[in-house]
């Protein structure tokens, strides 16, 4: 069964500076990989999604972007960091019509 | 759009039943989830069911699905103390990246 990583486990950045969160994936071949922001009380929404290497869509204009560089490398990045960008990330993967799974997350505190 | 609902809060005694209540408004859903976040957590998928069924049990976990009423239900029986967290419903339509719409979730807090 597959395993995620995700760190940092928890970020205090301050507003303007950049951001990269990474996210790897074990135990399997060309997984869908996701990033979700859920806001402090609140649900999950969906920022970003690859179906493979160099391929991202993105559900939401925002202040973010994603990459993935390698098939079970799933990174998150802002060039300034907004006050509004603060909350938990999630990383999650799945097989093609397969259940989402997800890593720990990252709590993000912007300052 | 589609969307899904879910009260906010339950509160059961350690023991009892405990039941999650979900609607959602996307008639092609084919599948439907629930997850489990404790604080400070990721989400663990607990089960899920597919759109031509009605029920699924597993150990304490019964999912109930009226598709119909577009209504999911999530019962935990003997709710335990460890049982204490939040309870995200999803559901999802057809598509090669599973593309999920969760609930904003329910947390259970259970009390002795």
């Amino acid at each position: 069964s597959q395993t995620i990583h995700q760190w940092p486990a928890t970020l205090v950045q301050p507003v303007g500076s950049p951001l990269s969160l990474e996210c790897t994936v074990e135990g399997t071949s060309n997984p869908n990989l996701y990033w979700y922001r859920q806001a402090a009380g609140r649900g999950l929404q969906l920022l970003f999604y690859s179906v493979g290497i160099g391929q991202i869509s993105s559900e939401v204009p925002q202040n973010l972007s994603a990459s993935r560089p390698q098939d079970r490398q799933f990174i998150l990045s802002s060039k300034k960091l907004l006050l509004s960008d603060s909350g938990f990330y999630l990383c999650a993967c799945s097989g093609e019509n397969q259940p989402q799974h997800f890593g720990d997350g990252t709590r993000l505190s912007i300052l | 759009g589609e969307d899904v609902e879910q009260s906010l809060f339950l509160s059961v005694r350690e023991g009892d039943s405990s039941v999650i209540n979900c609607t959602y408004t996307d008639s092609s859903s084919t599948y439907l989830y629930w997850y489990k976040q404790e604080p400070g957590a990721g989400l663990q998928l607990l089960t899920y069911i597919f759109s031509n069924m009605d029920m699924k049990q597993d150990q304490r976990l019964t999912v109930l699905l009226n598709k119909k009423d577009k209504h999911l239900s999530l019962r935990i029986a003997d709710t335990q103390t460890g049982d204490s967290a939040i309870y995200f419903c999803a559901e999802s339509s057809t598509g090669g990246y599973n593309k999920l719409i969760f609930g904003a979730g329910t947390r259970l807090a259970v009390h002795p």
